[in-house]
Order: structure tokens, then sequence, then C-alpha cells
């Protein structure tokens, strides 16, 4: 079984400042990893993935994560956020053996401030 | 349109009531998946076809719960006897290939409120 646990439910920042968005994972068998971001009332749209190979991964948008396989973490980065950051970001875990059950986390609001 | 469509937005029903949500995938998407997300929450896996075959359905809640995909394109969630428990955005998403690595492309979901 597969766990994702984002360490922060809220994020606060002001606008122009770097932001950082932790996610840690726990898993038996190796994963694939997903940042999504959700707009209100609207669905999951995909950042990054991390499939294989550098463990850097630039995504849309501005925003990086970088894959720590022995701290079983996927932070996501973005040295300049804009208030249209603001959003809910989810990441998630999806095991090479079942591709098609990925596991979220409950989610980090971003909200941006002027 | 290109993207995921799901109809209804919004589905009020009271307690009890079978409800029907359907999914449209991009067209040509191998495999469809659905999620339940309750409020402050992320999506929790539902159930997985790849094109007419369910090949988990472990994260179905309940036997009132049940999805098909007929003919490896639109597919319907059904929920019978809802309980207020069932209140909850309902995803669905698609992706082109067998799913391994594959993104997967989101609908904006159809909002069921049970009262």
């Amino acid at each position: 079984a597969q766990s994702v646990t984002q360490l922060d439910s809220q994020v606060p920042v002001f606008e122009e400042a770097p932001v950082e968005l932790r996610c840690n994972y726990s898993s038996s068998v190796s994963v694939y990893l997903f940042w999504y971001v959700q707009y209100p009332n609207q669905g999951l749209q995909l950042l990054l993935k991390y499939l294989s190979g550098s463990t850097l991964v630039k995504g849309i948008n501005g925003f990086e994560a970088e894959f720590n396989k022995s701290q079983t973490s996927f932070h996501l980065r973005k040295p300049s956020v804009h208030i249209s950051d603001t959003a809910e970001y989810f990441c998630a875990v999806s095991p090479y053996t079942n591709a098609g059950k990925s596991t979220f986390g409950d989610g980090t609001t971003l909200t941006v401030k002027p | 349109g290109a993207g995921v469509s799901q109809s209804p937005r919004y589905k009020v029903a009271k307690r009890g009531q079978d409800v029907a949500l359907r999914c449209d995938p991009i067209s040509g998407h191998v495999s469809l998946f659905w999620y339940q997300q309750a409020l402050g929450q992320g999506p929790e896996f539902l159930t997985y076809f790849q094109n007419e075959a369910q090949l988990d359905k472990s994260g179905l809640p309940s036997d009132r719960f049940f999805a098909e995909r007929p003919e490896g394109s639109v597919s319907t969630l059904k929920i019978q006897r809802t309980q207020q428990e069932d209140s909850a955005v309902y995803l669905c998403a698609s992706s082109p290939y067998r799913g391994q690595g594959q993104p997967q492309h989101f609908g904006d979901g159809t909002r069921l409120s049970i009262l």
C-alpha cells in the first residue's frame, strides 16, 4: 500500500517570494510521482511528473520538484510566485505494478498575497 | 471539446434515491479512472478501467456503488440508495495508454449533494 503526506495544509506567501510545498510518501514498491494543481470548481491539472532519470524535474508555470529516494520526498518549488498561483496543490504516487491506482495527499492550499 | 467531460456538474438528490454520473473521456484514451473527493481532502481512488474491462474496483466503498464502461469509451458511475456520506465531488480522469507512468487528465467533476 502507498500513502502520501503533504506536510503543510496551508501556505501563505507574498507575491514574488519563493515557495516550497512539501510531500513525503511511503510505499513498499517503486512508484511514479506527480504534482497536480486544482483551481476552484475545476479538476486537477498536471504540473509535473517523475518517472525515472534525473531527480530534478521541471514542470509548467515555472514549478520544479526534486525526488529524494532516501528521504522518500518529492517537494515542489517555485522561485517567484504570482497571484495566479493561488490554488490547491496535490502530490500523488502511482505504483509501477498497478499504475492505475494513484494515491493522493490531502492537498496544500497555496495563497499568494499582493 | 478536447478534454474530459462530466455531467451533470451538480446533482442534488434525496437520501435513498439512485443517481448516475456520466464521464466522457478524451477520445482514444484507453484508461479511465473514477475518484471521490470529500471536502478538504485529496481524491480517493474508486475504480479503474482499461478499455471496457474494469481492472480494479477495490476503492468502491460499498456494493451500492457500481461503474461501467460497456463500449470502452463513455463511463457511468451509479450510486444506489444514496446516503448522506456519499456527498462529495466525483472526479473522472483518463489517460492515453495503459496508465503506467502516464499522467491522468481530469474532468471538472460532479458535485453530489445528498439531502
